[in-house]
């Protein structure tokens, strides 16, 4: 399985700013996704990382909210802007494996927004 | 829609003992694959064990094992000799086979007692 990373670990940021996570991989793959897990509950996806192209964001979620970017095969980032209290959550990248369908999870960021 | 139920909030079991977490979902579909993910409180999302829809043969990965009934659509996990490391949240997920979207149940908290 992919070995994932995530930036930050977990951040405290006061509401009506924006954080950007960033998820590294250490191999290419084609699939990247984000999800969003709020407090004691399970998790949702918010949109599929496309390299090359727009992301693909689930209902509910809109790029203006959750802008996403996709620069190579290894890296992508997930923008949370404007926060309010209702952002804190676990934000977690995952990756799927070429081939396979299954997908490997990043360590996940703890928002906290105040 | 595909949906995803467990309808164990909280579990509990002594340490060296089976336990057996439950899941059962709603599809339309005959390809897809199943998945088990463990949520210790690192909030690293860890693959437990995955099962393709098309085998008969029920997954098992060491003290882990599942029971897949496709016609009862349910796909209950068996953790056999207990051990502390395993107290966690565990979830179960569905995902359609060339589709991209994990759809995870509301999850089971695992306590194992010493």
């Amino acid at each position: 399985s992919a070995v994932i990373s995530q930036k930050p670990s977990r951040d405290i940021c006061q509401r009506g700013t924006s954080l950007t996570i960033q998820c590294q991989v250490d191999s290419q793959v084609t699939m990247m996704f984000w999800y969003r897990q709020q407090p004691g509950q399970s998790l949702t996806l918010i949109a599929t990382a496309n390299q090359g192209s727009e992301a693909t964001y689930e209902s509910g979620f809109v790029i203006d909210k959750f802008p996403i970017s996709r620069p190579n095969l290894t890296f992508s980032t997930l923008t949370v802007s404007n926060m309010s209290p209702e952002d804190s959550s676990i934000y977690l990248c995952s990756v799927g494996t070429d081939g396979t369908d299954t997908q490997y999870f990043g360590p996940g960021t703890r928002l906290t927004v105040l | 829609a595909q949906t995803v139920t467990q309808s164990q909030p909280e579990m509990s079991v002594q340490e060296a003992e089976t336990v057996t977490l439950s899941c059962t979902y709603d599809t339309s579909e005959s390809d897809y694959y199943l998945f088990w993910y463990k949520q210790p409180p690192s909030r690293q999302m860890i693959l437990v064990i995955r099962q393709e829809a098309y085998k008969q043969q029920n997954a098992t990965e060491n003290r882990f094992s599942v029971n897949f009934q496709k016609a009862a659509k349910s796909f209950s996990l068996k953790i056999s000799d207990s051990q502390l490391g395993d107290a966690a949240m565990y979830f179960c997920a569905y995902l359609f086979q060339g589709a991209q979207k994990l759809v995870f149940g509301q999850g089971t908290r695992l306590t194992i007692n010493p």
